[in-house]
């Protein structure tokens, strides 16, 4: 079974803080990472993708990938209220065509 | 906008019943997945089709079946519903297996 990982939180910050979002993956031939945003009954909202080892920053998020250690974060940067939401962790597996496992989530709340 | 869209945005079925959830995609998306996103859950993948053809398929029954037709729309469908059934179905797009999907609103299913 190809498993992601994540705290479920919530994880608390105060507003222009930053926020740490941790992730682990079981497959070693995953290729592929993302982190989406959902906030409360709505759909997932991509926000970060990040294929190699290393950090990718766009705007207020930074993402973190480490292959050897099957570990991958999301760090924002000032952030605020309107951040609240819970953050998916998706992984593309290695199975020859496009699938997505993402773990379960972790809250994030950031007050003002 | 993420380009994709979902009918209907909420349904109400009983059990034993049928049910056909709809997807239209961006042009060129050839790439179109189905997840089920339970309460507190993260999105499950139920499978992908590619360009008219299912060419993966996560841990989902037979009663779970799909078709993606060539203007870009595809379609779910669902027999002998079950009250574990209930959740909310989502949509995912993307131009080819290499880039990121992107997710509609979703169709929100309750069975009684």
């Amino acid at each position: 079974q190809k498993e992601v990982e994540q705290n479920s939180g919530p994880l608390s910050v105060p507003e222009g803080a930053i926020a740490s979002l941790n992730c682990t993956y079981s497959d070693r031939g995953s290729q592929s990472f993302f982190w989406y945003r959902q906030y409360s009954g709505k759909s997932p909202e991509l926000i970060m993708s990040i294929y190699s080892n290393g950090d990718k920053e766009d705007g207020r998020f930074t993402a973190q990938l480490n292959k050897a250690s099957q570990y991958v974060s999301l760090l924002i940067r000032d952030s605020q209220p309107s951040d609240s939401a819970t953050y998916l962790c998706a992984v593309n597996v290695d199975t020859g065509f496009q699938k997505l496992v993402f773990g379960t989530g972790t809250r994030l709340l950031v007050s003002p | 906008e993420t380009g994709v869209t979902q009918s209907p945005t909420h349904l109400i079925k009983t059990r034993g019943q049928q049910v056909t959830l709809r997807c239209s995609s961006q042009s060129g998306h050839n790439t179109v997945s189905w997840y089920q996103q339970a309460l507190g859950q993260g999105p499950q993948f139920i499978f992908q089709y590619y360009r008219e053809e299912e060419n993966g398929r996560g841990n989902f029954p037979p009663r779970f079946s799909g078709l993606q037709f060539p203007n870009y729309s595809s379609e779910l469908n669902v027999n002998a519903l079950e009250l574990d059934d209930s959740a909310l179905y989502l949509c995912a797009s993307s131009p080819d297996q290499n880039q990121p999907q992107h997710f509609g609103d979703g169709t929100r299913l309750s069975i009684l």
